[in-house]
């Protein structure tokens, strides 16, 4: 079982609408990144975060660190939301610390 | 001001050749971290250099490593190529050597083994 597990695999939606994307994981955390991939592979860091919630336009990211789950939202979605969204959670291992990825949650937002 | 730079953009090799990898973080970042991401195994983290010294290492093989130079920049190398070991590898930048580091990537390089 992989350490950080992300839900929706797949996200469809229409523009307009409220958007959630989960992420959980198992073990004690430093911090958990979102990061957004659109076509091509570039990555832009959307958050970090360690506690609470922070906002940058349409888009929330909050963290429960007790029940170890994050979301993303995106308010009034438009179609150049579409992208493959990446939670990442950097994770303390016998004294080292390592960035460990969820699979990723495709978004398609259709006009 | 810059952002971050990897070179080359793309690469073919074959089985048993090696690559060298650069990337140029932001001016002032003396983090850098290397990821690969392959369509299988998705992100996963490689290692990550700071002020030129190795701070954390992932699962992979001692084929794949790197170095960190007094400018910052770094590269990871990778030996006796496999066809696994075609991906796309990113680098990021941060300005922190810890968990608590804003990344910012570079445009990655994908790498073909044939």
């Amino acid at each position: 079982k992989n350490e950080v597990e992300q839900s929706p695999q797949n996200l469809t939606a229409q523009e307009g609408e409220f958007i959630t994307i989960n992420c959980s994981y198992s073990v004690g955390i430093s911090a958990l990144h979102w990061l957004q991939q659109h076509p091509g592979g570039g990555i832009v860091s959307l958050f970090m975060l360690s506690s609470g919630k922070k906002k940058h336009g349409r888009l929330i990211a909050t963290i429960n660190i007790q029940e170890k789950h994050s979301s993303l939202h995106i308010t009034a979605s438009h179609p150049r939301d579409s992208a493959v969204y990446i939670c990442a959670a950097y994770i303390t291992q016998g004294g080292s610390e390592k960035l460990v990825f969820g699979k990723g949650t495709k978004l398609t937002v259709n006009p | 001001k810059a952002g971050v730079t990897q070179t080359p953009r793309y690469l073919i090799k074959t089985r048993g050749q090696q690559v060298t990898l650069s990337c140029s973080p932001i001016s002032g970042h003396r983090s850098v971290s290397w990821y690969q991401q392959t369509p299988g195994q998705g992100l996963q983290f490689l290692f990550e250099y700071f002020s030129e010294t190795q701070r954390n290492k992932g699962n992979f093989p001692g084929r794949f490593s790197g170095r960190q130079f007094s400018n910052s920049r770094s590269e990871m190398n990778v030996s006796t190529l496999e066809l696994g070991d075609s991906a796309l590898y990113l680098c990021a930048s941060g300005s922190q050597g810890s968990g608590a580091n804003v990344l910012t990537f570079g445009a990655g390089s994908r790498l073909t083994v044939l």
